[in-house]
């Protein structure tokens, strides 16, 4: 089983400045078969990038994917109000599909 | 709209069963592979089960095999999770997501919970 490990745990930031998250893989991802989604509280999980590094349908140009192999990054060009959430890394590469811990980007 | 709405969650004793239901809209919900995930309070998520489009292939973490079962119903455009044995670890919001791009999860539903305690 591949096992993703988020870092950070956590992020306080403020509206305006650029983020990055990592997401570390025990194993090599295959294919680049690697999602991240954004999640809110009470809400259904957004799909944000897929295959690494392509932003899914009607996904800001503000998120940005990219990586291979065992290390990936989500970026967030420019933090918006809305933006504040935790935040999935996924592998679909691999049977078992696992998600890592999640980031949360909390308000500063 | 397309959309996904999970219900039958709620509170059930360890040893308990509990099915969960996810209705989909707004797409050909036969042509998809469906899956449910979990969200257990304080954990990460975790692929519960998965099926593909006929119910001719299914998938299931470890630590539900032999208690949990996913079918589906397509001509009523419906996912199902039958949960038996329930434990205390099985506590988390249920979300139902579409299978898409190879496996990237494009469409989710907002989560039904499901307690389990005595």
């Amino acid at each position: 089983e591949i096992v993703l490990t988020q870092s950070p745990d956590t992020l306080s930031l403020s509206p305006g400045e650029r983020v990055t998250l990592s997401c570390r893989a025990s194993q090599a991802v295959v294919s680049t078969s690697l999602a991240w989604y954004q999640h809110k509280p009470g809400q259904a999980p957004r799909l944000l990038i897929y295959g690494a590094s392509t932003r899914a349908t009607g996904i800001p140009g503000r998120f940005s994917g990219s990586g291979s192999g065992t290390d990936f990054t989500l970026t967030i060009s420019r933090l918006e109000p809305e933006d504040f959430a935790v935040y999935y890394c996924h592998q679909y590469g691999s049977s078992p599909w696992t998600f890592g811990q999640g980031t949360k980007v909390e308000i500063k | 709209e397309v959309q996904l709405v999970e219900s039958g969650g709620g509170l059930v004793q360890p040893g308990g069963s509990l099915r969960l239901s996810c209705t989909a809209s707004g797409f050909t919900f036969s042509s998809y592979w469906m899956t449910w995930v979990r969200l257990a309070p304080g954990k990460g998520m975790e692929r519960v089960a998965n099926m593909n489009q006929d119910g001719s292939e299914k998938n299931y973490v470890d630590s539900v095999k032999g208690r949990f079962t996913i079918s589906r119903d397509n001509a009523k455009n419906s996912l199902y999770l039958q949960m038996n044995s329930l434990r205390v670890e099985d506590t988390a919001v249920y979300h139902c997501a579409r299978v898409a791009y190879q496996g990237a999860l494009d469409i989710w539903g907002q989560g039904t919970m499901v307690t389990v305690s005595s």
